[in-house]
């Protein structure tokens, strides 16, 4: 079981720069969702990947994209950021169909914009 | 639809003391629920879960919850606190056919000695 990796740990960009952030998926999982943590927040939905496609958004403007690649490795893509956008990004990996197992997450990517 | 609510952002006990983090439900389909700790500049693990089997869940660190769907809520417990409970704890809500969780705004417990 080799769990969930992200990188960067932390990242400091400024207003109107483009971010990618990456995740490695837990071996065996197929399934990526990314979450945005805001300080003092639950995380927030923003999107999931399943076998390379979209399978599921949240509320999140589309300059907010993402890909995830056959070796189930994903990432998060922000265009002209914002204040606003800076948080703790979380990916998980799970099985699509078995929502009942819970997700396992990566340790984020602590995203700063200034 | 699903939401969580955790009442009580913050919540202190003493070492040894109960531990009961509150958390409703609300879920138009029947619900899957989890309990997650985030300790600090680390992601989210998970602590339990009910996925429509025993009502009353066990889980990692002396922690267990309780589906109770007549209050709609899940609950979580610890009967003796310890000092390396001191984390966030976030209740999480989904469906058995969804693939988004939703989670509540969290709940930092402080343990004092």
């Amino acid at each position: 079981e080799t769990g969930v990796t992200q990188s960067p740990t932390h990242l400091i960009k400024t207003r109107g720069q483009q971010v990618t952030l990456r995740c490695s998926s837990q071996s065996g999982h197929n399934t990526v969702s990314w979450y945005q943590q805001a300080l003092g927040q639950g995380p927030q939905f923003i999107f999931q990947y399943y076998r390379e496609e979209e399978n599921g958004r949240g509320n999140f403007p589309p300059r907010f994209s993402g890909l995830q690649f056959p070796n189930y490795s994903s990432e998060l893509n922000v265009n002209a950021l914002e204040l606003d956008d800076s948080a703790l990004y979380l990916c998980a990996s799970s099985f699509p169909d078995r929502p009942n197992y819970g997700y396992t997450f990566g340790s984020g990517t602590r995203l700063t914009v200034v | 639809a699903q939401s969580v609510t955790q009442l009580g952002s913050h919540v202190s006990v003493s070492e040894g003391a109960l531990v009961l983090l509150r958390c409703n439900y609300s879920s138009s389909v029947p619900p899957y629920l989890f309990w997650y700790v985030q300790y600090p500049n680390q992601g989210l693990q998970l602590l339990l879960k009910y996925t429509s089997a025993a009502t009353l869940v066990k889980g990692i660190n002396g922690f267990e919850a309780e589906f109770k769907k007549s209050e709609t809520s899940f609950h979580l417990t610890k009967p003796s606190a310890h000092m390396s409970d001191a984390a966030e704890y976030f209740c999480a809500v989904t469906a058995n056919t969804g693939n988004q969780f939703y989670f509540g705004t969290g709940t930092s417990l402080t343990v004092i000695p």
